[in-house]
């Protein structure tokens, strides 16, 4: 079966500007989590979204954003970019906790800001 | 979520087991052990979890201590496939408990 999707790999953006990331999960999975990683943080939370409701919110501010579809993709935008937020954007996905059998994670955006 | 603490990295001889120690002291009653490994440029993948008995599956095994406040995954005969970064993640099975609280892992390097 088809893993996550992730979609553009590759993003080169300015500071100031805004991105959308997209995240096409596993079929029939309905929890879609995102985080990021940085070579100073590790992998960090951002949030999660469940049947198109955010069920879980990491530490991070409000220029971070996202919502889930009824088809359960999910998208994040980043708004006011800014040299920091340069990261690798991960997203999983699970049938609905990743309790049984974790969570499945796609290859990520890798997003560069200048 | 319970902390754990890992080895920053370790060797291992292709063919050998390799065995990755980590400990979560704080860990709860309701509080399972999570392993993922991140190959380089790809995203985490989820291994094996477990919470007082020990488990196995087609990739490692998960060993337990009584007390559980460590635990030990055993990858039984490692390939060079298996160089990666190795995340023991502590979680409890709320609705709530979505996050995976991932420290800095043990970067396992398999050479011939």
């Amino acid at each position: 079966k088809a893993g996550v999707t992730q979609t553009p790999r590759y993003l080169i953006k300015t500071r100031g500007q805004q991105v959308t990331l997209s995240c096409s999960p596993i079929s029939g999975h309905r929890s879609v989590s995102w985080y990021q990683q940085t070579p100073g943080q590790g992998l960090q939370f951002l949030f999660e979204y469940f049947s198109e409701t955010q069920r879980n919110k990491g530490n991070f501010p409000g220029r971070f954003s996202g919502r889930q579809f009824s088809n359960s993709r999910s998208e994040m935008n980043v708004s006011t970019l800014e040299l920091g937020d340069s990261a690798l954007y991960l997203c999983a996905s699970s049938l609905q906790d990743g309790f049984n059998y974790g969570y499945t994670f796609g290859s990520g955006t890798r997003l560069t800001v200048v | 979520d319970a902390k754990t603490t890992q080895p920053p990295s370790m060797d291992c001889a292709e063919g050998r087991a390799a065995n990755l120690p980590c400990n979560h002291s704080t860990i709860s009653g309701n509080e399972y052990v999570y392993w993922y490994r991140q190959i380089h440029s790809q995203g985490p993948q989820y291994i094996i979890h477990g919470l007082k008995n020990n488990e196995t599956n087609e990739m490692a095994s998960l060993i337990i201590t009584e007390d559980r406040k460590s635990s030990t995954l055993i990858l039984p005969h490692a390939t060079l496939r298996d160089t990666a970064v190795y995340y023991c993640i502590v979680r409890g099975h709320t609705g709530t408990a979505s996050k995976l609280t991932f420290g800095t892992g043990t970067r396992l390097q398999v050479t011939l």
